[in-house]
């Protein structure tokens, strides 16, 4: 059971280096997410993307571009890391449909370090 | 504005012996509750939600949460903690309404289980 997958879970990047954190989901799910955690700052929403097609800002979007590339994948781009990106990624998906929206199925995250 | 409170940053309970976190929400429309898990080096799992049927709400590992408007509250509770419980726990919710793609998560709450 794959689930939610991203690749990948480990970089470390230059300031102004860009790059492409991939998700693939498995499960069908219409509703993809970004999310960035950082120590005492819970969850912070980047994007998501509520069905194949559509994009929208979550809480903290600048610097940050993503791409809906079909059903499964959701992809989110660094142009220009700063350090002030270095965080803990999450990808999320879930049905997206009424009482199911808020179940989240996470990937197990990518941790980036930018010097 | 703070749409969800986490009472506590860190939680130490001894084995046995009873789990309170604490979670408190503001929020204009009715809204879906969620509590979510996270294992060290992992991804969340959620644990369990609220979406407007009954009050009190049972989830995996024996954990419930009370949903009280009139205290605008979502505890979780487990009677007897156990050692595997050791985890970070994430309190969310849905603030736009049933559907709208954005949880709001607090900043978490750790909790240590002494033997």
């Amino acid at each position: 059971n794959a689930g939610v997958t991203q690749t990948p879970k480990f970089q470390v990047l230059k300031t102004g280096q860009s790059m492409t954190l991939q998700c693939a989901q498995d499960m069908n799910h219409n509703s993809m997410y970004w999310y960035r955690q950082d120590p005492g700052m819970g969850l912070r929403l980047i994007y998501y993307s509520a069905s194949e097609g559509t994009t929208d800002k979550g809480e903290v979007p600048n610097g940050y571009n993503v791409s809906r590339l079909n059903k499964r994948e959701f992809s989110l781009r660094l142009e220009s890391a700063a350090p002030s990106q270095t965080s803990v990624y999450f990808c999320a998906s879930s049905r997206g449909t009424g009482v199911n929206t808020g179940e989240l199925f996470f990937g197990e995250g990518s941790r980036l370090t930018v010097l | 504005a703070q749409s969800v409170t986490q009472l506590g940053s860190h939680v130490s309970v001894s084995e046995g012996a009873l789990v309170l976190l604490r979670c408190n929400y503001s929020s204009s429309v009715p809204p879906y509750l969620f509590w979510y898990v996270q294992y060290p080096n992992q991804g969340l799992q959620l644990l369990l939600k609220y979406t407007s049927a009954a009050t009190l709400v049972k989830g995996i590992n024996d954990f419930e949460a009370e949903f009280k408007k009139s205290e605008t509250s979502f505890h979780l509770t487990k009677p007897s903690a156990h050692m595997s419980d050791a985890a970070e726990y994430f309190c969310a919710v849905d603030l736009r309404g049933a559907g709208s793609y954005q949880l709001t998560f607090g900043k978490g709450t750790k909790l240590s289980v002494i033997p």
